[in-house]
């Protein structure tokens, strides 16, 4: 089974401090994702990354950044965190296209359970 | 069906009734659907996906519809059970550039209560 590992389920930080979000994926993945998830509004993409030492910001990257210094491990560093950071944070991954050929995207994403990060 | 903002629409249905699900997309060149189950307090779970050259789809228990013309997707569970009480998620993928790989546009789920 693909295994996505998110290192913290929970975390309580103040605010400025800055955090580290790490993921883990076990499959050889080609791209990785963090999205945060707020009610109402679904999952939101922060980054994602394609290959290693590439990102590229998604619709909400403002307060956060990105480390993929390795194929299966991609970090969401908040620099200074702020109490609108609060949220739950998912990580995911998948093979590039769905690993077929025909294709130009989809494809399963593969999440991890969740880090729920409270800012005070 | 789904919505954005802070409020997560709520569909009940009784144990063995059949489940549907509404979803809007916004974008008319996406050319791949999925459909994403989230329990409380895990992270979403594929439960079906259908390609732009197809208006249905079917798996067990569940089915997926895609109507092209008015960009809109429902998923249909029969003889829901409690195990399906869970918030769903429709996702498009717009067509990428090589690079983009690929990036998933979720709605903002829908809530399902199954009651005995």
């Amino acid at each position: 089974d693909v295994k996505v590992t998110q290192s913290s389920r929970y975390l309580v930080k103040r605010t400025g401090e800055k955090v580290f979000l790490e993921c883990v994926q076990d499959m050889d993945h080609e791209n990785m994702f963090w999205y945060r998830q707020d009610p109402g509004l679904g999952l939101r993409l922060i980054y994602f990354s394609y290959d290693v030492k590439m990102k590229e910001k998604g619709d909400i990257p403002e307060g956060y950044s990105v480390s993929r210094e390795k194929k299966e491990r991609f970090s969401l560093i908040l620099e200074s965190a702020s109490t609108n950071q609060t949220s739950m944070y998912l990580c995911a991954s998948t093979d590039l296209w769905g690993g077929d050929p025909r294709y130009t995207s989809g494809g399963e994403l593969f999440f991890g359970e969740g880090s729920r990060l409270t800012v005070l | 069906g789904e919505s954005v903002g802070l409020h997560l629409p709520t569909l009940s249905v009784q144990e063995g009734d059949n489940s549907i699900i509404n979803c809007a997309y916004s974008n008319s060149a996406s050319d791949y659907f999925i459909w994403y189950k989230q329990e409380s307090g895990k992270g979403p779970q594929f439960i079906i996906d259908i390609r732009s050259n197809m208006d249905k789809r079917q798996g067990q228990r569940v089915t997926v519809l895609l109507n092209k013309t008015v960009k809109h997707l429902s998923l249909q569970i029969a003889a829901t059970q409690p195990g399906d009480s869970a918030v769903y998620f429709c996702a498009e993928n717009p067509p990428p550039p090589k690079t983009a790989g690929n990036k998933l546009t979720f709605g903002g789920g829908t809530r399902v209560l199954v009651k005995p």
